[in-house]
C-alpha cells in the first residue's frame, strides 16, 4: 500500500528566505507526482506536475524535483513572500489513476 | 476552460440527518473523484468513477455513503445518516488522463452537530 509522508508538518520562515518542502513515498511504481497548494477553507490548486520520466519542473519561483528510485520529491520556493502562506500537499498517481496524498506541510511566511 | 464546480460550499446538519453534495467536472474529463479531507489531514479517496462506472470505492463507508455519476458527467455524493465524524471538506476532482494531472473543485465543508 502506497504511503506518502511530508516533512515538516509545519514550517515558519521570515519573508525573503528560500525554503524546501519534502515529500517521500514508499512505492516507486508511480506515474507522476503533483504538488498542490491549499488555502484555508479552499480547494486544491495544482502547482506542478512531474511525470515519472522527468527529474524536475519549474514554474516561476517554484521548482519541484523527483527522484523516483529513492521515493523522494522536493518543492523549492525561492524568495518567499507572505502570499505563499498556505498548506502544500504532494500526491502520487498509481495504477488506474489513483491519487494518494501526503498529510501536507503548513507554511507560514512572516513579513 | 471552466473549473470543477461543487455545491453547496457549506452545509451544517444534525447527526442522523442526510445530506447530498453535487459536482460537475470539467467538460470532457472522463475520470471523477470524491475525496474526504478531515481537518489537518490529507485528502482521502472515497470513490473514483471512469465515465459512469466505479473504478475504486474501497474506502467508501457503504453503509452510509453512496455516490452516482449518471450519464458519465456530473456526480452526487450522499451521506445517510450522518455521524459527527463525517465533519470534513468533501472535494471533487476530475481528470482526462494521468499525464495531465487533476483539477479540484473548491470543496464542500460539512459540519455535523
Amino acid at each position: 500500500k502506497q504511503e506518502v509522508t511530508q516533512i515538516p508538518a509545519a514550517l515558519s520562515v521570515p519573508e525573503g528566505e528560500n525554503l524546501v518542502l519534502n515529500c517521500s513515498f514508499t512505492d516507486s511504481a508511480i506515474y507522476n507526482l503533483q504538488w498542490f497548494r491549499q488555502d484555508p477553507g479552499k480547494g486544491l490548486t495544482s502547482l506542478l506536475l512531474i511525470q515519472s520520466s522527468q527529474r524536475e519542473q519549474t514554474s516561476g519561483r517554484l521548482n519541484a524535483s523527483l527522484d523516483k528510485s529513492s521515493g523522494r520529491s522536493t518543492l523549492y520556493i525561492a524568495a518567499s513572500q507572505p502570499g505563499d502562506s498556505a498548506t502544500y500537499l504532494c500526491a502520487v498517481t498509481q495504477g488506474a489513476q489513483k491519487l494518494v496524498f501526503g498529510q501536507g506541510t503548513r507554511l507560514t511566511i512572516n513579513p | 476552460e471552466a473549473g470543477v464546480a461543487q455545491s453547496p460550499r457549506y452545509k451544517i446538519i444534525e447527526k442522523r440527518q442526510s445530506v447530498a453534495f453535487w459536482c460537475n467536472p470539467i467538460s470532457g474529463h472522463a475520470t471523477l473523484y470524491w475525496y474526504q479531507q478531515i481537518l489537518g489531514q490529507g485528502p482521502k479517496l472515497l470513490i473514483q468513477f471512469q465515465n459512469n462506472g466505479v473504478v475504486d470505492d474501497s474506502q467508501l463507508p457503504k453503509d452510509r455513503f453512496s455516490a452516482e455519476r449518471l450519464k458519465g458527467v456530473d456526480s452526487t455524493l450522499k451521506i445517510q445518516p450522518a455521524k459527527l465524524e463525517d465533519s470534513a471538506v468533501y472535494l471533487c476532482a476530475s481528470s482526462r488522463g494521468q499525464e495531465v494531472g487533476y483539477t479540484f473543485g473548491s470543496g464542500t465543508r460539512l459540519t455535523v452537530v
